[in-house]
């Protein structure tokens, strides 16, 4: 296992199109995590996961989107009727145990919508 | 070379000075804090990490000051190379007296540029 691993890295679509992403965890971590980023910002946290339970989201998660992680492996971030303010590079991240734990990032997606 | 202020976007060094990297938390009931690295295009990549029970930690290069009384945190690098060229980002776990959350509260981050 070489890390976390995110698919695409790049996603160009068009405005109301709906897209999604998908994230492999590391092997034997319980923890997931999605994060978005937008260009000069830190990483803003979206939602997260024990298992596949998806234990607290964000305010910034709006209606259109949507995570899942049905078999605590790996999970896929839906977005429908994008919109161009969706334009960022989205992170996941894994990590061990509960807080305290250092989460490790995927390389990310980078989502362009047009 | 040493930021000044609290936050300061962007940072010239010469290869081979110390760097030293600032960063003001809001959470004073946070009790963990990461510092990043993330070059151009990349996911954030882990540099060293703290608890709130510890004033510094040191890793290979690396040192992480922690003051709580003033909510500060520092990333100081030692001996800055060219790859060391990157976007620094401290990160906090925040909102930990609503249940624990899990959530990494990141800052803005720091450019630091090493020139050779």
């Amino acid at each position: 296992d070489t890390g976390v691993s995110q698919d695409p890295r790049h996603k160009i679509t068009k405005r109301g199109q709906n897209v999604t992403f998908r994230c492999d965890p590391i092997s034997e971590h319980n923890r997931l995590y999605w994060y978005r980023q937008t260009l000069g910002q830190g990483p803003e946290f979206l939602t997260y996961f024990q298992n596949e339970a998806q234990l607290e989201k964000s305010r910034l998660l709006s209606d259109r989107f949507s995570a899942e992680r049905p078999k605590g492996s790996f999970s896929t971030l839906e977005i429908q009727r994008t919109e161009q303010g969706d334009s960022a590079m989205y992170l996941c991240a894994s990590s061990l145990r509960g807080q305290g734990t250092e989460a490790f990032f995927g390389q990310g997606t980078r989502l362009t919508v047009v | 070379g040493e930021s000044v202020g609290l936050h300061l976007p962007t940072l010239s060094v010469q290869e081979g000075d110390n760097s030293i990297i600032n960063c003001a938390y809001s959470n004073s009931a946070s009790d963990y804090f990461i510092w990043y690295k993330q070059e151009s295009g990349k996911g954030p990549q882990f540099i060293i990490d703290i608890r709130s029970n510890m004033d510094k930690r040191q890793g290979q290069r690396v040192t992480v000051l922690l003051n709580k009384t003033v909510k500060h945190l520092s990333l100081q690098i030692a001996a800055t190379q060219p790859g060391d060229s990157a976007v620094y980002f401290c990160a906090e776990n925040g909102d930990i007296l609503q249940g624990g959350s899990e959530k990494l509260v990141f800052g803005k981050g720091t450019k630091l540029t090493v020139n050779p």
